[in-house]
């Protein structure tokens, strides 16, 4: 069990270029999820994936940001035309819905900052 | 709109020492998750309450949960400074919707 991994781990882009993160999840957990992190603050959820399908968005999630899980394994989180208030961690996480599927595991984070 | 209210926010505590944090949440709940973070780290997975009066131990750190007061507490006991790290509680509104989380406690311990 390899655990979620995130790629980049660090980020430095200028204001209005597009950057995007992947995310691989634990082998044959269903469900991933993205949140975003600030400096001083918990988790804030923006979207989740059962398999292919998204199934939830945040109204965090502007339209400047899309995510995809396009074979139901890795995801990828764009961010669009960035902003220096899109500087945060990223979080990537997942869980499985066989047996109890109950704990939910993190990834390390992808660091983004906007200068 | 499901609120997670965690306090204090930040405590230092002397090594040996016990201490409780609390975490209060708004509606009602499926699951309580309790994780800790250390600086630049992502967050690790402590316990997970599923039920009413569900009580989880490990190590120094000991989780419960009251349902029917929206209520989780995170026990310290005899402190160390290894756990100096910021302690997260977070709340299942649906099963395997999202976690919304509580601004986090900040703990410091000191020698």
């Amino acid at each position: 069990d390899t655990g979620v991994s995130q790629d980049p781990r660090h980020k430095i882009t200028k204001r209005g270029q597009n950057v995007t993160f992947r995310c691989d999840p634990i082998s044959e957990h269903n469900r991933l999820y993205w949140y975003r992190q600030t400096l001083g603050q918990g988790p804030e959820f923006l979207t989740y994936f059962q398999n292919e399908a998204q199934l939830e968005k945040s109204r965090l999630l502007s339209d400047r940001f899309s995510a995809e899980r396009p074979k139901g394994s890795f995801s990828t989180l764009e961010i669009q035309r960035t902003e220096q208030g899109d500087s945060a961690m990223y979080l990537c996480a997942s869980r499985s819905l066989r047996g109890s599927g109950n704990t939910i595991y993190f990834g390390e984070g992808s660091w983004l900052t906007v200068v | 709109e499901l609120k997670v209210e965690q306090n204090p926010l930040f405590l230092s505590m002397q090594e040996g020492k016990n201490y409780t944090i609390y975490c209060n949440y708004s509606t009602t709940s499926d699951r309580l998750y309790w994780y800790r973070q250390d600086p630049g780290k992502s967050l690790e997975s402590l316990f997970v309450l599923l039920s009413n009066g569900a009580v989880k131990q490990e190590g120094r750190l000991m989780a419960s949960l009251d349902t029917k007061a929206r209520l989780s507490t995170l026990h310290i006991t005899a402190a160390v400074h290894d756990l100096s790290a910021t302690y997260f509680c977070a709340v299942d509104m649906y099963s395997g919707y999202a976690l919304n989380f509580g601004k986090g406690t900040s703990l410091l311990v000191t020698p």
